[in-house]
């Protein structure tokens, strides 16, 4: 078990590029989750999957922002025509089904200028 | 409306204090809770989480919390803090009716003293 895997760790990027953040989860664990967290504040859901079928997206999920996981395995979130305010850590996360607390990866930290 | 309110924003105690980070949450259904630790740049590390069963439990780290129902608080103890726990604690709440998403409260830093 090798955790929860982020890639890439930092991005920076100028305002109106698209970017695309992977996530691998526990293998073992059928949920993922993607949350983004800003500057002194707790993380903010985004969406989540169980398998590859993605069961509820945050209304702050803006159609800008895009979240697949083919295979119900990794997942990418793809940011299209970034705009400052998306400047945040973007947490992934994975867990068993059932109740049970998450695994989080290490995050993504996208700077957009 | 669900939320968590974590009231104190920074806190600091001396190394070998006490601690005591406090959690409120409302929640319209029966909560599971959670509290997280998170050091600068990192993700989140589960300390503890409360499912059911006995109100006090006990987590990593030797860190407690006590769910007290009648006063919707969760909070976070510990009994003599070192250097290594200086981080900030997020405490978050959801329900097995939420398909395990999360709610998190704003967090507190909280700061060592040596």
């Amino acid at each position: 078990d090798t955790g929860v895997s982020q890639d890439p760790r930092h991005k920076i990027t100028k305002r109106g590029q698209n970017v695309t953040f992977r996530c691998d989860p526990i293998s073992e664990h059928n949920r993922l989750y993607w949350y983004r967290q800003t500057l002194g504040q707790g993380p903010e859901f985004l969406t989540y999957f169980q398998n590859e079928a993605q069961l509820e997206k945050s209304r702050l999920l803006s159609d800008r922002f895009s979240a697949e996981r083919p295979k119900g395995s990794f997942s990418t979130l793809e940011i299209q025509r970034t705009e400052q305010g998306d400047s945040a850590m973007y947490l992934c996360a994975s867990s068993p089904a059932g109740p049970s607390g998450y695994t989080f990866g290490s995050g993504t930290r996208l700077t957009v200028v | 409306a669900q939320s968590v309110t974590q009231p104190d924003i920074h806190i600091t105690v001396s190394e070998g204090a006490s601690l005591e980070l406090r959690c409120n949450y409302s929640y319209g259904a029966t909560p599971y809770l959670f509290w997280y630790v998170q050091s600068p740049g990192q993700g989140l590390q589960l300390l503890l989480k409360y499912f059911s069963g006995d109100t006090l439990v006990q987590g990593i780290k030797g860190f407690e919390a006590e769910f007290k129902r009648s006063q919707s608080s969760f909070n976070l103890r510990k009994p003599s803090v070192h250097w290594s726990d200086a981080a900030e604690y997020f405490c978050a709440v959801g329900g097995n009716n939420q398909g395990g998403k999360l709610i998190f409260g704003q967090g507190t830093e909280l700061s060592v003293k040596p």
